[in-house]
């Protein structure tokens, strides 16, 4: 079985661009999380997406948001980007995303520098 | 509000000696904890998780934590450390299922 994949794995942009991630999740997962990841900071939720529904939302400005499509396939995306978006940007997904008990399988990530 | 705190941010310990990562949560329902592994460039990788099961918790790789709630903390240990434990561990709760709250991880080196 395939595991979570992300796309692309590394990026590079210069602030005021937008970026869009790519995420795809294990086959029948049909919820996927998305969670930045900084030095000292750890990973932060972004949200999380269900049936091509949000959710769940951290506490991110509007630049940051995301889609599912109906093969449960995700993408953020990031606009006008800031130096402090740089970041590993994580993928997981889990098989419906009720219960504790759903563990979160997670991508390799992309890692957005922005320059 | 869930949160986790991870004390440490760098622990080092020889090969062989004991490996003690420590772990408090706060939440307001009984949680679900997690303790993920993340070797360099890779993603996340599920050591073990606490669903009100068992206190003692027995994970992949020798691994094992145990859940006190008197104490809110669900520390990760190992008899003896080998090289290759030597990663970034993070420690995680949820109160719901769905939304997952991390600590900002602890960097395990072995000296060998």
């Amino acid at each position: 079985k395939a595991g979570v994949t992300q796309t692309p794995r590394y990026l590079i942009k210069t602030r005021g661009q937008q970026v869009t991630l790519s995420c795809s999740p294990i086959s029948g997962h049909r919820s996927v999380s998305w969670y930045q990841q900084t030095p000292g900071q750890g990973l932060q939720f972004l949200f999380e997406y269900f049936s091509e529904t949000q959710r769940n939302k951290g506490n991110f400005p509007g630049r940051f948001s995301g889609r599912q499509f109906s093969n449960s396939r995700s993408e953020m995306n990031v606009s006008t980007l800031e130096l402090g978006d740089s970041a590993l940007y994580l993928c997981a997904s889990s098989k419906n995303g009720q219960g504790g008990l759903n563990e979160q399988f997670f991508g390799p990530g992309t890692r957005l520098t922005v320059l | 509000a869930q949160s986790v705190t991870q004390l440490g941010s760098h622990v080092s310990v020889s090969e062989g000696a004991l490996v003690l990562l420590r772990c408090n949560y706060s939440s307001s329902v009984p949680p679900y904890l997690f303790w993920y592994v993340q070797y360099p460039n890779q993603g996340l990788q599920l050591l073990l998780k606490y669903t009100s099961a068992a206190t003692l918790v027995k994970g992949i790789n020798g691994f094992e934590a145990e859940f006190k709630k008197s104490e809110t903390s669900f520390h990760l240990t190992k008899p003896s450390a080998h090289m290759s434990d030597a990663a970034e561990y993070f420690c995680a709760v949820s109160e719901t299922g769905n939304q997952f709250y991390f600590g900002t991880g602890t960097s395990l080196t072995v000296i060998p």
